[in-house]
């Protein structure tokens, strides 16, 4: 089944505790990115990525780095979060191009104490 | 600074009834996407659409690339079709979106 992995599902930590949230996408697609949705300001675009080790800023990428090492992961790391960062976050993937369907990750609700 | 507006931001329809939300862009885009999220949070992508009109089901939707707006309609509307409705724009290689259209359908 064609689908994108995101792990964990809920997260709760504290200011400081570097955390990784994983992806993982099982259709070969090249492009993949991260999104957080806040109440209010929808869903923006932190990084993505046009294929492995080509990784670029999105809209609000402060405090979030990201690695595309293999083609079929694209991890989020926060290496010191910030209560700021406590948001629903989003991972999609797709074929080249932005004329492509996305299809998303079942998110992950993260809280920062 | 939101590239992408939608109206309305909240909608309360019967079930039956023809709806309509609103997407307009500020941006040269190739292609506009619908999202459909439903509570418990999961996103699916509805259509992807770059001229004219696309239909599934209930849905139909419609984009005028040279006016810069979208619309997606839903026929004959039944509780099931609550859900927030996003669109999204790819802008180069970053997507802009909607703050979304929450729908909610009353039997």
């Amino acid at each position: 089944e064609a689908q994108v992995t995101q792990n964990p599902r809920y997260l709760i930590t504290v200011t400081g505790k570097k955390l990784t949230v994983t992806c993982s996408q099982n259709m070969n697609h090249e492009y993949m990115s991260w999104y957080r949705q806040d109440p209010g300001l929808g869903l923006r675009q932190i990084y993505y990525s046009m294929n492995v080790e080509v990784t670029d800023k999105g809209d609000v990428p402060e405090g979030y780095k990201v690695s595309r090492k293999e083609k079929r992961n694209f991890p989020l790391i926060l290496e010191s979060p910030s209560p700021n960062q406590t948001s629903l976050y989003f991972c999609a993937s797709s074929s080249i191009g932005q004329s492509e369907k996305l299809f998303f990750g079942s998110g992950t609700q993260l809280s920062v104490l | 600074k939101n590239e992408v507006e939608q109206s309305p931001q909240n909608l309360t329809a019967q079930e039956g009834e023809f709806i309509t939300i609103n997407c307009s862009y500020s941006v040269g885009i190739s292609a506009l996407h619908w999202l459909q999220q439903h509570p418990g949070g999961g996103i699916v992508s509805l259509f992807m659409l770059s001229s004219g009109k696309k239909k599934h089901g209930r849905l139909i939707a419609t984009i005028n690339i040279q006016e810069k707006h979208s619309s997606l309609h839903i026929t004959a509307s039944h509780p099931r079709d609550s859900a927030v409705y996003i669109c999204a724009v790819p802008t180069g290689n970053q997507f802009y979106f909607g703050t979304g259209t929450s729908l909610t359908v009353i039997p």
